[in-house]
């Protein structure tokens, strides 16, 4: 069966620290990969997804960035954080279009 | 634009009172829409798909249905283990990305 890890899963950043966030997804190949944030009172937002290695779409213009080194491993990251980058980030796979299926998240604070 | 409204924002329910949660939706050519869970602190499980009008899917003491418009969450005899965050999503009109509403919280008290 498929599994999706996301690591770490709380983490405190000062302002304009870098990131880096991982994902990586177990038993399939191939999949579609996705990052979201989910802010407090609103829904889910989808930061990135990726169809195959090196092949990275963004949904909305910010400072983060998205990286799809191998086929199971999506990584997050910013080279200088923003108090409005907090928030929860999640993860999540899918085959094609058929649900996507999330990892447990990253709870992100920025102090 | 796509968009997808969830309706109420919060319900609380008596265990074993059964209610509905609501999802209207705005998308051309629907490739699907999608209800999901989600607990405190944890990411959205998968519960159901839809793809077209009149489809009804079952899970327990959940049903979900689907208008060419709108899909309903109906919960039947609820139980305080029910209690969570309830996600509608659709794909967009490229099929590239889910739009999620921003998802009825749900309180079963005994």
């Amino acid at each position: 069966s498929q599994t999706i890890h996301q690591w770490p899963a709380t983490l405190v950043q000062p302002v304009g620290s870098p990131l880096s966030l991982e994902c990586t997804v177990e038993g399939t190949s191939n999949p579609n990969l996705y990052w979201y944030r989910q802010a407090a009172g609103r829904g889910l937002q989808l930061l990135f997804y990726s169809v195959g290695i090196g092949q990275i779409s963004s949904e909305v213009p910010q400072n983060l960035s998205a990286s799809r080194p191998q086929d199971r491993q999506f990584i997050l990251s910013s080279k200088k954080l923003l108090l409005s980058d907090s928030g929860f980030y999640l993860c999540a796979w899918s085959g094609g279009e058929q649900p996507q299926h999330f990892g447990d998240g990253t709870r992100l604070s920025i102090l | 634009e796509d968009q997808v409204t969830q309706s109420p924002e919060a319900l609380r329910l008596q265990e074993g009172e059964s209610s509905s949660l609501n999802c209207s939706y705005t998308v051309s050519g629907l490739r699907g829409l999608f209800w999901y869970r989600q607990d405190p602190g944890k990411g959205p499980e998968f519960l159901f798909t839809l793809y077209s009008a009149g489809e009804e899917k079952e899970k327990e003491r959940l049903k979900a249905t689907l208008t060419k418009k709108e899909s309903f969450l109906h919960i039947t005899a609820p139980k305080p283990e029910d209690s969570a965050t309830y996600l509608c999503a659709v794909f967009n009109q490229a099929g590239t990305a889910l739009i999620f509403g921003k998802g009825t919280t749900l309180s079963v008290s005994s």
